[in-house]
């Protein structure tokens, strides 16, 4: 799976918007792009995931570059329970279902 | 009710011994994984399996091996337990058609002494 590069950690306050960023600057053309989050002490947690197209959920909103060489994960009003490591992951459509997570941006959320 | 879960949640063992770890899914997915999270909190794929097909990461020694009675289950066992070993397994489930979501368990803390 092609890197992706996450900022180490990122802060916000609640009720405000956050904006995650993901860099992935060798992503091939059959490359989907994953968002994952983990809260402390337990599994990972879909959040989000596309291939071009900007996508929405319940959950949050995936903004992708034209270019495909970023993505930003948006959290339109963070919570405290958004309080958590974010994953950005790529995923080759060709590869099968393993994901290969990075080391992800820790998100604190003060109230 | 839980959709994936594993037992035990703590396991505290000896280097040298043979332990296994309990997965269940009653999301009715017919492919199932194992993760192990170190201690720096890497997440690194194990197994990824269906009725048809194991896949495995060619960095999981063999005295890891994944066992499936069926479809809801996959446990693992490990041999030979090291102390390198010691870390947070998850399994995770998801459907073939949608495998970009997987469902995650609890994890097992495993210490090897």
């Amino acid at each position: 799976d092609a890197k992706t590069t996450q900022p180490n950690s990122m802060e916000s306050n609640e009720e405000e918007p956050v904006h995650l960023p993901c860099n992935h600057s060798t992503i091939s053309g059959t490359d989907y792009i994953h968002w994952y989050r983990q809260l402390p002490s337990q599994g990972p947690e879909y959040v989000i995931h596309g291939l071009t197209s900007n996508v929405n959920n319940r959950m949050a909103s995936l903004a992708i570059a034209e270019d495909r060489k970023s993505s930003t994960l948006i959290l339109h009003r963070a919570t405290l329970r958004d309080a958590a490591v974010y994953y950005c992951i790529l995923r080759d459509r060709n590869a099968g279902n393993m994901l290969t997570f990075g080391g992800g941006t820790r998100l604190m959320v003060k109230p | 009710d839980t959709a994936v879960s594993q037992t035990p949640k703590y396991l505290v063992t000896q280097m040298g011994n043979d332990k296994s770890i309990k997965c269940e899914q009653n999301l009715g997915h017919d492919t199932m994984y194992w993760y192990k999270q170190d201690s720096k909190k890497f997440l690194k794929i194990m197994f990824s399996y269906n009725n048809k097909e194991l896949i495995i990461n060619e960095t999981v020694p063999n005295r890891f091996s994944p066992k499936s009675p069926d479809k809801a289950h996959l446990n693992l066992h490990i041999n030979s337990l090291e102390l390198g070993d010691s870390a947070v397994y998850f399994c995770a489930s998801s459907q073939v058609s949608t495998s970009y979501e997987q469902y995650f368990g609890p994890g097992t803390r495993l210490t090897v002494t």
